[in-house]
């Protein structure tokens, strides 16, 4: 079974341009997640989808940021522009959606340098 | 707010000796989860182990294992008999059982193996 893939990598921006950042879930995973982690700091939330809807968006920085879910599947994180203060990693994360007690799984991170 | 603090930027331990990573947290809430998470260099962020805190036994994984002391918000994950595949960054994290499924993270630890 595939795990959560995200995609790219690595980029490296200059300031003020678009970056678009995607994440597929397990498949039929409904909950999503996108965490961020600015260097040498925690992990932070940053939003929560089930299935195509927006549950929780309480850790989006600013409205640079737009996430989408459409139909339900992958995900995409925009930033526009993109800041300095961007940097760091950003991961994606699953689960399912019937329990609580449902453990999440994690993709390998998107490293964003914003220069 | 619930927070999750890391105290131990890096640690590193002889392979084949034991380790312990600390982690303390806040909250009010009375039942909740409480999990290790290891990120190898490069790689998925993957479940290590998990505590229900209504459960009073510690969990155990193998070679992994944890103190849970409720009272004193305290989650230490112990590492015996580590071997050169444990080096990695590891996140302890918090999420309750009611409510938002989001996890709250701590800083994070770097752990270093010496063969």
């Amino acid at each position: 079974e595939a795990g959560v893939t995200q995609f790219p990598s690595h980029s490296v921006i200059e300031k003020g341009q678009t970056v678009t950042l995607r994440c597929d879930p397990i498949s039929g995973h409904d909950n999503l997640y996108w965490y961020r982690r600015v260097m040498g700091k925690e992990i932070k939330f940053l939003l929560h989808f089930v299935k195509e809807s927006k549950q929780d968006e309480s850790g989006m920085p600013n409205n640079r940021f737009l996430a989408e879910r459409t139909g339900g599947t992958y995900s995409t994180l925009k930033v526009q522009p993109a800041e300095l203060e961007d940097s760091g990693v950003y991961f994606c994360a699953s689960s399912q959606l019937e329990t609580v007690n449902t453990e999440a799984f994690f993709g390998q991170g998107t490293r964003l340098t914003v220069v | 707010a619930q927070t999750v603090t890391q105290s131990q930027p890096e640690m590193s331990v002889q392979e084949a000796e034991t380790v312990t990573l600390s982690c303390t947290y806040d909250t009010s809430e009375s039942d909740y989860y409480l999990f290790w998470y290891k990120q190898p260099p490069s790689r998925q962020m993957i479940l290590v182990i998990r505590q229900e805190a209504y459960k009073q036994q510690n969990a155990t994984e193998n070679r992994f294992s944890v103190n849970f002391q409720k009272a004193a918000k305290s989650f230490s994950l112990k590492i015996s008999d580590s071997q050169l595949g444990d080096a990695a960054m590891y996140f302890c994290a918090y999420r309750p059982t009611q409510g938002a499924q989001k996890l709250v993270f701590g800083q994070g630890t770097r752990l270093t193996i010496n063969p």
